[in-house]
């Protein structure tokens, strides 16, 4: 069983469209949290890290489920420049390694 | 953050042949990593690279393939080795420079294609 595991998708929603992106990871010793962005052939990107109490970026909301080791991202109000993959990414702390899932798909159209 | 430059870009090589990729940063970092994302898929850690001792490899990764310097904080080298078509894929070096929260930054990557 992988580390990090996501939704591949495609995901295929149009312009204001809310799409959320679900991710679990099997490590019960992570301890940070990522959701990192993707653009076709370019290096990843992060987006937001990812906290126990939850946290908000403008049209992005991240959570966090330690129990259920379960991560989630919302993006409401989808724009055509939200296309891309989306990375779920947890490592065990400082100074460790990031263990990426296999990202998710967001293809939003007009 | 950190900015990375990381050269080159991209290369065409020979199978048999091996290829030294470079990654430099504007500042003094903590850890540096080495990753491997293979087409379509997602990223997968080759190792750590660390200062001044022997790197630290990931399970199915071996010295011998990819064997990494890493003479100071600022920079680091991956070399693949004997290299087959298998190896064709984007090579991509991380750093972490501060608190973990506020993640990694990555180099743009190096996309080797091993004919």
């Amino acid at each position: 069983r992988k580390e990090v595991e996501q939704d591949p998708g495609p995901f295929n929603v149009p312009e204001g469209a809310t799409v959320a992106f679900n991710c679990t990871y099997s490590n019960s010793a992570s301890q940070s949290f990522f959701w990192y962005r993707q653009d076709c052939r370019k290096e990843p990107k992060l987006l937001m890290s990812v906290y126990s109490s939850g946290n908000e970026d403008g049209r992005f909301t991240a959570q966090l489920n330690r129990a259920s080791q379960y991560i989630s991202l919302l993006i409401r109000d989808s724009k055509l420049s939200d296309s891309a993959t989306y990375l779920c990414v947890a490592s065990q702390g400082a100074g460790t390694a990031l263990i990426f899932g296999k990202g998710t798909t967001l293809s939003v159209s007009s | 953050s950190a900015v990375i430059s990381q050269k080159p870009s991209r290369d065409i090589c020979q199978r048999g042949t091996s290829l030294t990729i470079q990654c430099q940063v504007d500042s003094q970092v903590t850890m540096m990593f080495w990753y491997r994302q293979q087409p379509g898929q997602s990223l997968t850690l080759i190792a750590t690279a660390n200062q001044g001792s022997e790197a630290t490899y990931e399970s199915g990764f071996v010295i011998d393939k990819f064997p990494i310097s890493r003479p100071n904080l600022t920079f680091s080298t991956l070399t693949v080795s004997n290299m087959s078509p298998e190896d064709s894929s984007i090579y991509l070096c991380s750093v972490l420079e501060g608190p973990v929260k506020y993640g990694y930054t990555f180099g743009s990557g190096t996309r080797l294609t091993v004919v």
